[in-house]
């Protein structure tokens, strides 16, 4: 069936360092692919997402290329703030899912200053 | 209010007892989501609704788990005699219509904790 599986956390960075967060995926057909985020206190949002191969998702200077040769989906930000602390889901969607997202464990992210 | 409302935010109950969860989607959402998280695992998939009915109930554990939606609006979890293994954050979603944009709007979660 189809999954995900992203790295384990903490990831515990300094201000300004890079970000990646590995994602990859097992899915049936050609799937959607998204990374959330849930802020201390607050429900998942969406931060990015790709419909289809070699698209590229970018919001908040984060950016994610789909890469079906891989089946990766890794999660980049070049110089991560303070306010970048947060857990990242990284999710898939298919044809036939009506909507349902299949989810990461999620990795927890936490910026020093 | 504009996003998702869930109810309670916390829960603590003592096994065998039953629990009721509540959704408020946002307002012209058709779709509605309930996922569990579990402590250290992802988001595990429940149920899905298309307005009030329930084309995927897939993922209920068990039949403990039961789920109903009031037209395109509130949405209620049920859980009857609740196991220790049932502790988790409940998690609802809403999005405009049940495709695969994966733009899904979350809640804050229930937290439900079994003793």
């Amino acid at each position: 069936g189809n999954s995900v599986t992203q790295m384990e956390g903490p990831v515990t960075l300094s201000e300004e360092a890079f970000l990646t967060i590995n994602c990859t995926y097992t899915a049936t057909g050609y799937p959607s692919l998204f990374w959330y985020v849930q802020y201390p206190g607050e429900g998942l949002q969406l931060l990015l997402k790709a419909t289809k191969a070699d698209d590229k998702g970018s919001n908040k200077g984060f950016e994610a290329t789909y890469r079906k040769e891989t089946t990766s989906f890794h999660l980049e930000k070049g110089s991560v703030q303070v306010s970048d602390s947060a857990v990242y889901f990284c999710a898939l969607s298919d044809r036939t899912s009506q909507g349902n997202l299949i989810f990461g464990k999620g990795t927890k992210l936490s910026v020093k200053p | 209010g504009a996003g998702v409302s869930q109810s309670p935010s916390n829960k603590v109950t003592e096994k065998g007892k039953d629990v009721e969860l509540r959704c408020d989607p946002i307002s012209g959402h058709t779709a509605l989501y309930w996922y569990r998280q579990r402590l250290g695992q992802g988001l595990e998939f429940l149920i899905y609704f298309q307005g009030n009915s329930a084309p995927d109930k897939s993922g209920l554990p068990s039949d403990r788990f039961s789920a109903e939606r009031t037209g395109e609006s509130v949405s209620t979890l049920t859980i009857q005699r609740t196991q220790q293994e049932d502790s988790a954050v409940y998690l609802c979603a809403s999005s405009l219509a049940g495709t695969n944009t994966g733009e899904l709007f979350f809640g804050e979660g229930s937290r439900l904790t079994v003793l």
